[in-house]
């Protein structure tokens, strides 16, 4: 079955600067990438997802670029701001199972 | 509703004691799903449901947990005879649409029930 790996598991990042998250997946036939985010004592939120058929997506402070032949795909948030301290996890899904393989998450800090 | 409900939002069992939480989906939400989230860890897949059906239910731990979705809406998940180890965020979540489509859409999950197996 899929298995996603998320590294690193803990990022701090000064106010402003920006932020990155990698992932990769073992399932050749995985076709969609969420991104969620967890603030504490909530349900995952999707924040930005990106189908096998683009490279990229971009939305506001927030980009996903997906490299399909190395089975790699990243998060970038720009101009880090307080409110975006969580805990974020990628997560990948293959459309004959429809169930999302999660990876274990990376909690990031924005130091003032 | 606007959103997943599940309920309770915390629950304390003894050990041995069965438990059972309930899952509003979003209304018309064709597929529902069960998460399993242990303290620091990312959501574990339990089972998935397209209307009554249970399509799969591979992630289920142990033959006392058992999941239902009788008339296509809400769902129960019931762990029996509960063991220190079920401890954990169950996570409940809901999309518009089915394997039937071939399309993955957007997942909305709950906010979970914590159960503390003490």
């Amino acid at each position: 079955g899929e298995n996603v790996e998320q590294h690193p598991s803990t990022l701090s990042v000064q106010e402003g600067d920006s932020a990155v998250i990698k992932c990769t997946y073992s399932d050749s036939a995985s076709n969609y990438f969420p991104w969620y985010k967890q603030e504490l004592g909530k349900g995952p939120q999707l924040i930005i997802d990106i189908r096998s058929n683009v490279g990229e997506k971009k939305d506001q402070r927030i980009a996903v670029t997906l490299n399909k032949t190395a089975k790699h795909f990243s998060l970038h948030i720009t101009e880090t701001q307080p409110e975006d301290s969580a805990v974020y996890f990628c997560a990948a899904s293959i459309a004959r199972d429809d169930k999302i393989i999660f990876g274990k998450g990376t909690r990031l800090h924005i130091l003032p | 509703g606007a959103g997943v409900s599940q309920s309770p939002r915390y629950k304390v069992a003894k050990r041995g004691q069965d438990v059972a939480l309930r899952c509003d989906p979003i209304s018309g939400h064709v597929s529902l799903f069960w998460y399993q989230q242990a303290l620091g860890q990312g959501p574990e897949f339990l089972t998935y449901f397209q209307n009554e059906a249970q399509l799969d239910k591979s992630g289920l731990p142990s033959d006392r947990f058992f999941a239902e979705r009788p008339e296509g809406s809400v769902s129960t998940l019931k762990i029996q005879r509960t063991q220190q180890e079920d401890s954990a965020v169950y996570l409940c979540a809901s999309s518009l649409v089915g394997r039937v489509n071939g399309l993955n859409t957007e997942a909305f999950f709950g906010q979970g029930t914590r159960l503390t197996v003490v």
